[in-house]
């Protein structure tokens, strides 16, 4: 199966900085990459697929890039809402679908 | 509207069985991919297992592979998971997720339910 690694697995930032998290996968997994934002209580959201595609309706702050096995999410400029834990997921070679460990974005 | 409203959880001891189900609405139910997903209490999510859109394809997680069994009733437009000789490990809120895109081979998520919790304790 192939294992991704996110890191930081923590964060603290302000309101307004710039955020970047990493996702390092592997093996080479193309640009068959997902991210998603969760937050306690509620279900995930997809926020980017095709490692840079943004969804649909997700603020244009959240942007992804990279091929192969490494890949960063990055926020352009924090925001209140944003303060959640944030998780890369592969689709490239499956069963099994992988989850990154998760990076948890806090307020400083 | 898409929506996925999931049931059926609750406490069972270990060894027990439990059902989830899934309520799907607002698509064309036949002609998605559709995924449970968990999260244990203070970890991350886990990928556990994927009905293919022809309703004959199954793939399961190797933690569930043999004791878990996903299905759907079509008339219903709802998912199912079956859940037998549970244990601990198995405490988790699950969430049904759709693939995004009809008979999509691309297997990430576009809308989730709002999770069950499973809570597997003597």
């Amino acid at each position: 199966a192939i294992q991704l690694t996110q890191s930081p697995s923590s964060l603290s930032a302000s309101v307004g900085d710039r955020v970047t998290i990493s996702c390092r996968a592997s093996q080479g997994i193309t640009s068959a990459l997902a991210w998603y934002q969760k937050k306690p209580g509620k279900a995930p959201k997809l926020l980017l697929y095709d490692a840079s595609s943004l969804e649909s309706g997700v603020p244009s702050r959240f942007s992804g890039s990279g091929s192969g096995t490494d890949f960063t999410l990055t926020i352009s400029s924090l925001q209140p809402e944003d303060f959640a834990t944030y998780y890369c997921q592969q689709f490239d070679n499956y069963p099994p679908l992988t989850f990154g460990g998760g990076t948890k974005v806090e307020i400083k | 509207q898409v929506h996925l409203v999931e049931s059926g959880g609750g406490v069972v001891q270990p060894g027990r069985s439990l059902r989830l189900s899934c309520a799907a609405s607002g698509f064309t139910f036949t002609t998605y991919t559709m995924h449970w997903v968990r999260q244990a209490p203070g970890k991350g999510l886990e990928w556990v297992a994927v009905l293919v859109y022809d309703g004959r394809n199954k793939y399961y997680a190797d933690s569930v592979k043999g004791r878990f069994t996903i299905s759907r009733d079509t008339s219903k437009n709802t998912l199912y998971l079956q859940m037998d000789s549970l244990r601990d490990e198995d405490t988790a809120v699950y969430y049904c997720a759709r693939t995004r895109g009809p008979y999509s081979s691309g297997w990430y998520f576009d809308y989730w339910g709002q999770g069950s919790l499973v809570t597997v304790s003597s």
